[in-house]
């Protein structure tokens, strides 16, 4: 199985911070990775697909890069709307694995 | 609209079974697969199976191969989760979720919806 290891496993940072967390995975998987967001109570949301691709209607401070084994997600202007956990996802291979995920708090 | 609601969740004792549904509506269900992922409480998300459209494939975690079974009955849009032998490392939240892969039988997919989630808890 593919493992998926996010850091840091939470984080916290200012409205208007720009947030990075970051996604390893254990062998090269092209760029078939995707994150999500997951508020308390709620189910997970697609952010970004094929490591770089935005979901629509997700908002433009979202970005997403790497490819192999090294991916990161960006958010600029960090808003207290985007408090939330956060997962990568590999669809390389089956099984299809997450990350940790990284918890996401506002300073 | 998409719409993914799952039911069938409940508290059981370990080693009985319970079978899980997922009524999908507001897309073409024999277009996608789709899958069970599963949340254990305060945990992070875990891929449990997925069946593609036609159920030409099948995939399970590891975790649950050999005791769970997932089919689907396009004519009713429906998916299904079959849980034997239950364990206490069982108990989540599982949600049901659609994959944006089609025609092919393949099961590397990425999730665009998702349902709230039945919760099944084993416990003696």
């Amino acid at each position: 199985d593919i493992q998926m290891t996010q850091s840091p496993s939470s984080l916290s940072a200012s409205a208007g911070d720009r947030v990075t967390i970051t996604c390893q995975a254990s062998q090269d998987i092209n760029n078939y990775l995707n994150w999500y967001q997951q508020k308390p109570g709620k189910a997970p949301k697609l952010l970004i697909y094929d490591a770089s691709k935005l979901e629509t209607g997700v908002p433009s401070r979202f970005s997403g890069s790497g490819s192999g084994t090294d991916f990161t997600l960006t958010i600029n202007s960090l808003q207290a709307e985007d408090i939330a956990t956060y997962y990568c996802q590999q669809f390389d291979n089956v099984p299809l694995t997450f990350g940790q995920g990284t918890r996401l708090e506002i300073k | 609209e998409v719409h993914l609601v799952e039911s069938g969740g409940d508290l059981v004792q370990p080693g009985r079974s319970l079978r899980l549904s997922c009524a999908a509506s507001g897309f073409t269900f024999d277009d996608y697969a789709i899958h069970w992922v599963r949340q254990a409480p305060g945990k992070g998300l875990e891929w449990v199976s997925g069946i593609s459209w036609n159920s030409g494939s099948i995939g399970y975690a590891g975790s649950v191969k050999g005791r769970f079974t997932i089919s689907r009955d396009n004519a009713k849009n429906s998916l299904y989760l079959q849980m034997n032998s239950l364990r206490s490392e069982d108990t989540a939240l599982y949600y049901c979720a659609k994959g944006t892969s089609g025609s092919g039988n393949s099961l590397r997919d990425v999730f665009d919806y998702w349902g709230q989630g039945t919760l099944v808890t084993v416990s003696s």
